[in-house]
């Protein structure tokens, strides 16, 4: 299956860590990016490949792999962090690029 | 400074063409690695890839709509456009054109730079 399948929504109190998951089976073959998006405004590239952060994104922000979990950890989550959060990975057989179902993203 | 930027209709009717374009500025679809793709968002729901085209022409499409799209490119306009057949109400979203990262990038298939999107609404 292509899914890729997060957690509807998740809440983090200001200052602590919280880890958003995205769950696929395809994911044991291929990394996926991470996006976040605030309502109304286009998506932002977190986290790409092996966990690389484009130049930018502050090192609070990391992703990590693991089986059928790609994971986007944000430690010291600040007001700025509530927002919608992605991932992506591109199929290479189908050339098809996949979007997780998203997680909304609270701070208490 | 890369920016992408697409444009259309607001409103579209049942069973029309919907065209949008897309210019961006600051890379050339001239350069080889650079793919720019077209990624939609019905409203309250979550990103969908619709189409990607790259430097050489090579062209991918979505399975479940690929029959309804087209993307080309114009790069002595610094356009890609992609028109979507026989629209419906199911259709509705914002209709965002990003640029694939490449250099060291390339083999993420990440989408980098996003335009702001636009809208638009499938209603008769």
């Amino acid at each position: 299956s292509s899914e890729l399948t997060q957690d509807p929504a998740v809440s983090v109190a200001l200052g602590q860590t919280v880890r958003i998951t995205c769950q696929g089976e395809s994911l044991r073959r291929y990394y996926a990016s991470w996006y976040r998006q605030i309502p109304g405004q286009a998506p932002v590239l977190l986290i790409y490949g092996q966990g690389t952060r484009p130049s930018g994104i502050p090192d609070r922000i990391s992703g990590s792999n693991s089986g059928s979990t790609a994971s986007l950890t944000i430690t010291g989550a600040q007001a700025e962090d509530e927002a919608d959060y992605y991932c992506c990975f591109r199929d290479s057989t189908f050339n098809q690029y996949v979007f997780g179902t998203g997680t909304t993203v609270t701070v208490l | 400074q890369v920016t992408l930027k697409e444009s259309g209709p607001a409103l579209v009717k049942p069973t029309q063409t919907l065209t949008l374009t897309c210019t961006f500025s600051g890379f050339s679809l001239n350069t080889p690695e650079m793919r720019v793709a077209w990624i939609r968002q019905p409203p309250g729901k979550a990103l969908e890839w619709l189409a990607r085209i790259d430097w050489d022409d090579d062209k991918f499409y979505s399975k479940s709509l690929g029959t309804r799209l087209a993307i080309s490119k114009d790069t002595s306009k610094n356009q890609v456009v992609l028109t979507m057949t026989n629209v419906e109400p199911v259709d509705t979203a914002t209709y965002f054109c990003a640029r694939l990262c490449g250099g060291d990038c390339y083999s993420s298939h990440a989408f980098d730079i996003w335009g702001q999107g636009t809208v638009v609404i499938v209603s008769s």
